[in-house]
């Protein structure tokens, strides 16, 4: 069975203070890794996607890496803005998303 | 321009009514799907349509059935709520091609 886990389940911050998110996943056929942002009372919204072992992808604060068999969210001097739950999803060549269960992330000013 | 809306956003009901939960999106994706989010933050597929045809059935109860009449919308209807069903139920779509999921704003369910 597919399976997905990230940690820590949950993140607290100073402003400033970088650190990183971890999502290990156990799949048959990896296709795609993906991260996903979800604000309180909103819909995961689409951040990133890692299709092999070795890429990076970056998006002003966040780099998203990938290896065979986990990702990390690496946050550089994070800012209060950057409070909310993270997501990363493995995709698989079954056509099925296999979702974490997300790591709450609160950053102090 | 909202490209996956659902509605109703917030619905409180009782123990052993029918409702429904209707999406649609604008993006004009082949694949559309329901996931369930409980209090935990885990979220779970529940169905994929491709072009109107069903294509993941997770294991979900028989009380819980989606019904796709053409390829931009996907309800889900579900009959007899339990307490256990209270939980945000998110409708999404996503290109075959590109597989990036995209969320509606989801459907806080609570069952009384």
């Amino acid at each position: 069975e597919d399976q997905v886990t990230q940690s820590p389940e949950a993140l607290r911050l100073q402003e400033g203070e970088s650190s990183s998110l971890n999502c290990s996943y156990t799949v048959s056929g990896l296709r795609g890794l993906f991260w996903y942002r979800q604000d309180p009372g909103k819909g995961p919204e689409f951040l990133f996607t890692l299709y092999s072992a070795g890429e990076e992808k970056e998006k002003e604060r966040l780099k998203a890496t990938l290896t065979k068999k986990e990702s990390f969210l690496h946050i550089t001097a994070p800012k209060p803005e950057d409070s909310a739950t993270y997501l990363c999803a493995a995709n698989t060549n079954a056509g099925k998303s296999t979702f974490g269960d997300g790591t709450t992330l609160t950053v102090k000013p | 321009d909202t490209a996956v809306s659902q509605t109703p956003k917030y619905l409180v009901t009782q123990m052993g009514n029918d409702k429904s939960i209707k999406c649609e999106q604008n993006l004009g994706h082949d694949t559309m799907y329901w996931y369930k989010q409980d209090s935990k933050k885990f979220l779970k597929i529940m169905f994929s349509y491709n072009n109107k045809e069903l294509i993941i059935n997770e294991t979900v109860p028989n009380r819980f059935s989606p019904k796709s009449p053409d390829k931009a919308h996907l309800n889900l209807h579900i009959n007899s709520l339990e307490l256990g069903d209270s939980a945000v139920y998110f409708c999404a779509s996503s290109p075959v091609s590109e597989r990036t999921i995209y969320f509606g704003e989801g459907s806080w369910l609570t069952v009384v």
